[in-house]
């Protein structure tokens, strides 16, 4: 069936450097995508979001990118904090309603 | 704005009990979902409801699990007979609209569930 799934379990990054989380996608009519942060014993926070008819939105420190073409879906946190450190992941959404679907999860750890 | 609540945040059955979790969506929110997470492991959507209406049923169990959004009061879902495997962490999201970005969903902060 279609999945979202991520590339690397975990990630550990030293303080004040930029993380890079992957994830891939294999529903081709996912429309929307979603990042989430979820520390732990909390529910998934979210962070951003892009439609696919973008390739690129950017937040706070943050900056989602789109590559339909590979299907792959990127969160780039720059100058990560100890507070970055958690769970994230993607989830995609193609219908008409929010049935989103997540991924594994990446555990970013920030290495003070 | 008050976020997603939900209670109890930690309930503690033995085999064969009824669990009840509670959902209180945000303000102005109509809409209600359901997701199951196991330790380590992503989030598994269960049910989406509306008031007084079970739109999508698909990812729950169709044995033992029923949930419900009343057109007063929180959303339900209740877990009869609870076995050792329907520990897990609990979470309710809600969102506004299904129109463009107003369906992002909101999650509260779960109810973790221990079968004994």
């Amino acid at each position: 069936g279609e999945s979202v799934g991520l590339h690397l379990p975990t990630l550990s990054v030293q303080e004040g450097d930029n993380s890079i989380i992957n994830c891939a996608y294999s529903n081709s009519a996912s429309d929307y995508f979603i990042w989430y942060k979820q520390e732990s014993g909390k529910g998934p926070q979210f962070i951003i979001d892009i439609r696919s008819n973008m390739d690129k939105r950017q937040g706070q420190r943050v900056t989602v990118l789109l590559n339909k073409t590979v299907k792959h879906l990127s969160l780039q946190i720059a100058a990560t904090q100890p507070g970055d450190s958690a769970v994230y992941f993607c989830a995609e959404n193609s219908g008409g309603y929010q049935k989103v679907t997540f991924g594994t999860g990446t555990k970013l750890q920030v290495i003070p | 704005n008050a976020g997603v609540m939900q209670n109890p945040r930690h309930l503690v059955r033995r085999r064969g009990q009824e669990a009840r979790l509670r959902c209180s969506p945000m303000k102005g929110h109509s809409h209600v979902y359901w997701y199951r997470q196991l330790p380590e492991e992503g989030l598994k959507f269960m049910v989406y409801l509306q008031k007084e209406n079970i739109i999508d049923e698909s990812g729950m169990p169709k044995e033992r699990f029923s949930a419900e959004f009343p057109k007063e009061g929180p959303s339900i879902l209740r877990i009869q007979q609870v076995v050792r495997g329907d520990s897990a962490a609990y979470f309710c999201a809600s969102s506004p609209s299904i129109a463009g970005l107003e369906k992002t969903q909101y999650f509260g902060p779960g109810t973790r569930l221990l079968v004994l």
